[in-house]
C-alpha cells in the first residue's frame, strides 16, 4: 500500500463547477500538506501549504485536512479553464533531524480539465 | 530569469550511454532534489543533498549517481541508460528549515532512452 493515495482521475468538469480533490494517507507521522499545481510541461508549483487539522482559504481554493481520517482535500470554487492542470498532494514529517526530515511523499496526481 | 534552470530540456539517448542532467538555482537554497515523473506513480525521489558535503539516496536511486559542485548546482548522472529511466525528472530546492519543507521545482527534463 503506497504512503499516500491520490485519484489520477482524468476529471473533466464544466466551467464554474466546485472541484473536490482528495488524497488518503496512512502515517500519521505526517503533519504538513501541500498542493502542487502542474501545468503541462511544466514543473509543479505550490498552491497551498497547511500544518494541522483543519481548513485554509485562498481566494477561490480552500485545502482540508482531517488528521483523524487521514484525509486531505483540495477545493476549486467557480473552476476556469485556466485551472486545467495536474494536482498533486503531498505531505512530510516535518521536524528536525530523522531519515524523513525534509522529504516530501507525492500522491499520484490527479489530471483536471475545465470545458468552457 | 526562473530561479531553478535544467538543463537540457529535452534528451533522446540510447541504451547504454552515459548522460548527465544538471540543475541550477539562484534562490540561494541549501537543499536540493532530484525526482522522476513517471504517469500514474507521480513524484518519486531519486536522490537528495541538504548542503554541499550531504548527499542521501531516495526511494529510487539505483542506476542514478549524482553531484553536488556548489551550493546552486546539482547534477544527475545516469552512467548507463537504459529504457526504463526514460521519464519526466525533475530537480527542486527547499531552505534549510525545520518548520516547512515547500520545494520549488524547475521545469523539467524530459528523457527518452531508446
Amino acid at each position: 500500500q503506497k504512503e499516500v493515495e491520490q485519484d489520477p482521475g482524468p476529471l473533466s468538469v464544466p466551467e464554474g463547477a466546485i472541484v473536490s480533490l482528495n488524497c488518503t494517507y496512512s502515517n500519521s507521522a505526517f503533519q504538513y500538506f501541500m498542493w502542487y499545481r502542474q501545468y503541462s510541461r511544466k514543473g509543479p508549483e505550490l498552491l497551498m501549504y497547511t500544518y494541522s487539522s483543519g481548513n485554509k482559504e485562498d481566494g477561490r481554493f480552500t485545502a482540508q485536512v482531517d488528521k483523524s481520517s487521514k484525509y486531505i482535500s483540495l477545493f476549486i470554487r467557480d473552476s476556469q479553464p485556466s485551472d486545467s492542470a495536474t494536482y498533486l498532494c503531498a505531505m512530510s514529517h516535518g521536524g528536525a533531524g530523522g531519515t524523513s526530515y525534509g522529504k516530501l511523499t507525492f500522491g499520484q496526481g490527479t489530471i483536471l480539465t475545465v470545458h468552457p | 530569469d526562473a530561479d531553478v534552470t535544467q538543463t537540457p530540456r529535452n534528451r533522446i539517448t540510447k541504451t547504454g550511454k552515459r548522460i548527465m542532467l544538471e540543475c541550477s538555482q539562484t534562490k540561494g537554497h541549501d537543499r536540493m532534489y532530484w525526482y522522476r515523473q513517471d504517469p500514474g506513480l507521480g513524484l518519486r525521489l531519486i536522490y537528495y543533498s541538504f548542503d554541499v558535503k550531504d548527499i542521501n539516496k531516495g526511494e529510487i536511486s539505483d542506476g542514478y549517481s549524482v553531484s553536488r559542485q556548489a551550493q546552486a548546482k546539482f547534477s544527475l548522472s545516469l552512467e548507463s541508460a537504459i529504457p526504463n529511466q526514460t521519464a519526466l525528472y525533475f530537480c527542486a530546492t527547499s531552505l534549510n528549515s525545520p518548520s516547512t519543507d515547500t520545494q520549488y521545482f524547475g521545469p523539467g527534463t524530459r528523457l527518452t532512452v531508446l
